[in-house]
């Protein structure tokens, strides 16, 4: 089954610290990749999306990803976290064309530590 | 200016009861969604609606209805609810049907207690 796969629940880091989600996909192909935040309380805001060329991609509020193809991944980064970081960060993958479903995996929570 | 509002932002209600949540978007997109969020953050695609037209309907129980009565809102009619609808409902839009078009645009969220 087509999935994204979030390994880690829940990471802690100290504000400064160098961050790395990690995201893996199973698709037979390479779908589109998305990361999204939620802080609390809130909506999804996109951070950064990858459809094809370039594999390492930037996005909003520092943050870049980086795909790797060889490892079904799409990792998230930041080289310095912020306490304003504090969120629950989404990946998500949608494939083909015609009618679309977002797929999310389960989510990482954020802690910042000061 | 808020580009996509639900409403109510919380709800508590008692099993049985029949309740809806509206959502508005001012994007001018002719597509919009509903998400169901369960208590462990995990978020799942319900129904997509494309110009009223309903596109995506998920395996959802039929107590859920949605409505477009325009290509601007989307709401979404729970009957007979039970203790497991207790959740977050995001409703979402982007412009277009295919993701390379761009983004989806969430709301806050409508929080829903069952009792």
């Amino acid at each position: 089954a087509q999935s994204v796969t979030q390994p880690d629940i829940h990471i802690t880091v100290s504000e400064g610290a160098s961050l790395e989600l990690r995201c893996n996909y199973s698709y037979g192909a390479t779908p589109y990749l998305f990361w999204y935040v939620q802080s609390p309380g809130q909506g999804l805001q996109l951070l950064l999306k990858y459809f094809s060329g370039d594999t390492l991609v930037q996005g909003i509020k520092g943050f870049e990803a980086e795909f790797k193809r060889s490892q079904s991944s799409f990792n998230l980064r930041k080289p310095s976290v912020h306490w304003s970081d504090a969120a629950e960060y989404f990946c998500a993958a949608i494939k083909g064309t015609g009618a679309q479903k977002l797929v999310f995996g389960q989510g990482t929570r954020l802690t910042i530590n000061p | 200016d808020t580009a996509v509002s639900q409403t109510p932002k919380y709800l508590v209600t008692q099993m049985g009861n029949d309740k809806s949540i509206k959502c508005e978007q001012n994007l001018g997109h002719d597509t919009m969604y509903w998400y169901k969020q369960d208590s462990k953050k995990f978020l799942k695609i319900m129904f997509s609606y494309n110009n009223k037209e309903l596109i995506i309907n998920e395996t959802v129980p039929n107590r859920f209805s949605p409505k477009s009565p325009d290509k601007a809102h989307l709401n979404l009619h729970i009957n007979s609810l039970e203790l497991g609808d207790s959740a977050v409902y995001f409703c979402a839009s982007s412009q277009g049907t295919s993701m390379n078009t761009g983004e989806l645009f969430f709301g806050e969220g409508s929080r829903l207690t069952v009792l």
